[in-house]
């Protein structure tokens, strides 16, 4: 069975401070991960996508990826308001490598 | 610009009559999929297509129906839409190679069901 979960949140953090969201998912053969941002209202966009253990970064995104414990997560450094979204980790499963959405983390920076 | 375009953006329609959301990419993608997103249940995956005449259900793709005669289209039906389809619809594509790309998603139909 496929499962992506998230906590739902919301999560609070102040402007300039690390957020962190953590993801955690069922098939220990998933071999994509990807994080998606999506503001209210619109599509999602694409964050960071990560293939192997380890960390990936990207400006202020580090996308971390341990596949022992299958959990991938998600750090934002300096946090701005601007980052306020709701966070959508997705996991590729099966042969037909189906991607899979967790429901997502609701993320307010305060400024 | 590369883009995936969605049409409606915004549909009212009453139940029973078919209706069709249209979805066209023009990255030469060989993969494309709709999902549907409501309040608690995140985005849920309807059907998905690699590619030209090959599709397959996703995980709730009961009262959905979807063709793929082009590449570059993915039209999604609704024969007989009822209240429950009340939803917000993304459609989206990706290229497939060995690593799983990244799918660039449209902009989203919203619809409502009467």
């Amino acid at each position: 069975q496929k499962e992506v979960e998230q906590n739902s949140g919301p999560l609070s953090v102040p402007e300039g401070a690390i957020a962190s969201l953590n993801c955690t998912y069922s098939d220990r053969g998933s071999q994509s991960f990807f994080w998606y941002r999506q503001y209210s209202g619109k599509s999602p966009e694409l964050i960071m996508s990560i293939y192997s253990n380890g960390d990936k970064e990207d400006g202020r995104f580090t996308a971390q990826l341990n596949k022992a414990s299958q959990y991938v997560s998600l750090l934002i450094r300096d946090s701005q308001p601007s980052d306020s979204a709701t966070y959508l980790c997705a996991v590729t499963f099966g042969s037909a490598r189906q991607l899979t959405f967790g429901s997502g983390t609701q993320l307010t920076v305060l400024p | 610009e590369a883009q995936v375009t969605q049409n409606p953006r915004y549909l009212i329609t009453v139940t029973g009559k078919k209706l069709t959301v249209t979805c066209s990419q023009n990255m030469n993608h060989e993969y494309m999929s709709w999902y549907r997103q409501d309040p608690g249940l995140g985005l849920r995956q309807i059907y998905y297509s690699m590619n030209v005449e090959v599709t397959d259900k996703g995980d709730v793709p009961e009262g959905y129906k979807v063709s793929r005669k082009e590449k570059r289209n993915f039209p999604l039906i609704l024969e007989s839409p009822s209240p429950n389809q009340t939803s917000l619809y993304f459609c989206a594509s990706s290229f497939r190679t060995h690593y799983d790309q990244p799918q660039h998603f449209g902009d989203g139909t919203r619809l409502s069901i009467l």
